[in-house]
């Protein structure tokens, strides 16, 4: 257990619609990173968040978007889904603002319809 | 553009058989590296990792990796492989001009008992 949560561990959803996935971080780290994983993609970078600002970005498109609240935990919010969208989606955190050891929570693997 | 590259994608072994993965990397100046592994149906865990000083760094589980500079390598090994190291594998770069963790596109390892 790396101490990462994430909800859901699952979401079917069908094409059009808006889902939120939530992670909290271990205690103590204050960035939490966004990842997507899929087949044909490998393991992309979406976004980090330090301390509840936004830090880095990668390969996030539009119609998604991140927030990370006071008590640290993290929302990524994916809107007008789309097939391509059913990827897992995982979530780490560091204690600081480099992404250098980072621990990965479960995942939620969403599946869109 | 800062990538990682891992040549193999599938390798399947017998037990006790060495292992090395290759791992390449295109980044300029000071670079954090890691390998990550990813067992079945679980989240994705650090092996080891090498941020500076000497080259040959060890993690956990009998694995080591070598830093080559020259090379821009980071391959990782194992003398004697097991049937419980049936995972995915993923080398990943941190450094350079970019505060992004990038990951190589994973290794599929499979150990034949």
């Amino acid at each position: 257990d790396s101490g990462v949560t994430q909800t859901p561990k699952h979401l079917i959803t069908a094409t059009g619609q808006r889902v939120t996935l939530r992670c909290s971080p271990r205690s103590g780290d204050l960035s939490v990173y966004w990842y997507q994983q899929s087949l044909d993609q490998g393991l992309q970078f979406l976004i980090q968040y330090y301390n509840g600002e936004e830090r880095a970005k990668g390969n996030i498109l539009e119609r998604f978007s991140a927030q990370q609240f006071p008590d640290l935990h993290s929302e990524l919010n994916l809107s007008s889904l789309e097939l391509g969208d059913s990827a897992l989606y995982f979530c780490a955190s560091s204690v600081g603002q480099a992404p250098t050891e980072q621990y990965f929570g479960p995942g939620t693997r969403l599946t869109v319809t | 553009a800062q990538s990682v590259s891992q040549h193999n994608h599938h390798v399947i072994l017998s037990e006790a058989a060495s292992l090395e993965l290759g791992c390449n990397y295109s980044y300029g100046g000071t670079v954090n590296l890691f390998w990550y592994v990813q067992y079945p149906g679980q989240h994705l865990q650090l092996l080891l990792k090498y941020f500076s000083g000497d080259p040959l760094v060890k993690g956990i589980k009998g694995f080591e990796a070598e830093f080559i500079k020259s090379k821009f390598s980071f391959n990782l090994r194992k003398p004697s492989v097991q049937w419980s190291d049936t995972a995915e594998y993923f080398c990943a770069a941190y450094g350079g001009a970019t505060n992004k963790l990038i990951f190589g596109t994973g290794t599929l390892l499979a150990v034949q008992p």
